[in-house]
């Protein structure tokens, strides 16, 4: 039973425009998000968070929106740039600690010229 | 400059055999993980440790080992009971065992021959 849900393994972007990646969650107990980037050959570095008492947070290019009814939150990259092609991991955890994050499959993002 | 080492990069596995996964921070972070990525999943908690001399199992723990004698220092062993070790294997590490942000190693591949 996956708790969180990456329903796109790819995502193809224009430089430039807006990179939308989406993230479902089941588990209503979690309160806490987060979002890793990986490049290949490298380990995930993290990105973004956001706790379930906001519905945005933002972070240069970089803005999480939760919609808590919903159980969604999405990871918006505006303007998309090369390096940002890499892999995306949307993590979730429902009580303090690393140990009870649960991560999702990942989306490859691609940056085209 | 400040990090997660983990060595080696590849690694291969005869059958019967235990391999150990060594994982070094200079962070001077109180928890450390273990995590295992397989293709189209996301990362699963092997085995995590809050401070020294101290770990837990994670979610899928069987047939693996860690000790944590030193701080810096959190090697996994793959033993002969894991019947299909061929993953990603990824150390991480947090400030304190609250913290959610995760720093991570650049991994290592484990292939059976």
């Amino acid at each position: 039973d996956q708790q969180v849900k990456q329903n796109s393994p790819s995502l193809s972007v224009q430089e430039g425009r807006i990179s939308i990646l989406n993230c479902d969650y089941t588990n209503s107990m979690f309160d806490y998000f987060l979002w890793y980037k990986k490049y290949p050959a490298e380990g995930p570095t993290f990105l973004i968070s956001i706790s379930s008492i906001k519905d945005k947070n933002e972070d240069g290019r970089f803005t999480v929106f939760l919609n808590k009814s919903a159980k969604h939150l999405s990871l918006h990259i505006v303007p998309s740039q090369p390096g940002d092609s890499a892999v995306y991991f949307c993590a979730a955890s429902g009580l303090q600690g690393a140990q009870k994050l649960v991560f999702g499959q990942g989306t490859r993002l691609t940056i085209n010229p | 400059d400040g990090g997660i080492t983990q060595s080696p990069k590849y690694l291969f596995r005869k059958e019967g055999q235990n391999v150990t996964l060594s994982c070094e921070q200079n962070l001077n972070h109180d928890a450390m993980y273990w995590y295992r990525q397989d293709p189209g999943q996301g990362l699963r908690l092997i085995y995590y440790s809050q401070i020294v001399n101290d770990f837990q199992k994670g979610d899928i723990a069987e047939g693996y080992s860690v000790s944590r004698e030193k701080k810096e220092s959190f090697p996994l062993t793959v033993t002969s009971a894991q019947k299909n070790p061929t993953a990603f294997y990824l150390c991480a590490s947090s400030d304190t065992w609250e913290d959610e942000k995760l720093f991570f190693g650049s991994g290592t591949q484990l292939s059976v021959l």
